[in-house]
């Protein structure tokens, strides 16, 4: 079965502090995709990034860092200096082979000033 | 990657009535257009896929004649809501899949809040 898995529901911390928001997936295709969006109050889904099954190396893209462990199913997204502005909810998704994404439950990040 | 728009992003209207959502892909072509659900505080649900001349794919527990999709064009699918009732209040968002460089990533829209009274 495909399953996404965010174990964190809800995660507080303090300006400038960094956090690790946890995705654990389960597949039985070789070959997948993994994404992870923000959805800030405002609704709307923003595509932060996106990994295929076949590339492990670890992307940085400014704050934003992301850990691909498949020896443990593992897609970690981390906010280094976190922001007000980084408070959202934040999804990890895995796209199946029939081109569906399956989203985890979401973690909602608060970040206090 | 895509830029979507979907309208209205808001609508309120009386129990009973019919409700159209526009979702467009504004800068791409899109192959296949989604439909999801999403109830406060949970995660998105599929409910449709939609393919650009053909009839949308249902998932399994969503009402077909409820939820009429039609992708009449590349860049244009609706969802119509019929005889709405106050359970069909929700947050409806739509994604676009494009053919371009990275056509398995899906780019969403800024989604539709519909509240039935």
């Amino acid at each position: 079965a495909q399953k996404v898995t965010q174990a964190q529901t809800e995660i507080s911390v303090v300006e400038k502090e960094d956090v690790t928001l946890d995705c654990v997936y389960e597949t039985r295709d070789t070959t997948y995709y993994l994404f992870w969006y923000k959805q800030p109050p405002s609704g709307e889904l923003v595509f932060l990034i996106r990994r295929n099954s076949f590339d492990e190396q670890n992307e940085i893209s400014g704050r934003y860092s992301w850990n691909f462990q498949k020896s443990t199913s593992s897609f970690n997204f981390t906010i280094t200096a976190s922001q007000v502005v980084d408070s959202a909810v934040y999804f990890c998704a895995l796209r199946d082979q029939g081109g569906k994404l399956i989203f985890g439950q979401g973690t909602e990040l608060s970040v206090k000033p | 990657g895509a830029v979507v728009s979907q309208h209205p992003s808001r609508v309120i209207c009386k129990s009973g009535t019919s409700v159209k959502i526009e979702c467009r892909s504004l800068d791409f072509q899109a192959t296949t257009m989604f439909w999801y659900r999403q109830f406060p505080k949970k995660s998105l649900m599929l409910m449709a896929t939609s393919n650009e001349g053909s009839k949308a794919t249902y998932e399994q527990g969503v009402e077909k004649d409820k939820f009429l999709i039609n992708h009449a064009s590349l860049t244009l699918s609706t969802l119509t809501v019929t005889s709405a009732h106050p359970e069909d209040s929700s947050f409806y968002i739509c994604s676009v899949q494009t053919a371009g460089q990275h056509p398995e990533t899906q780019y969403f829209g800024p989604g539709t809040r519909l509240l039935v009274l």
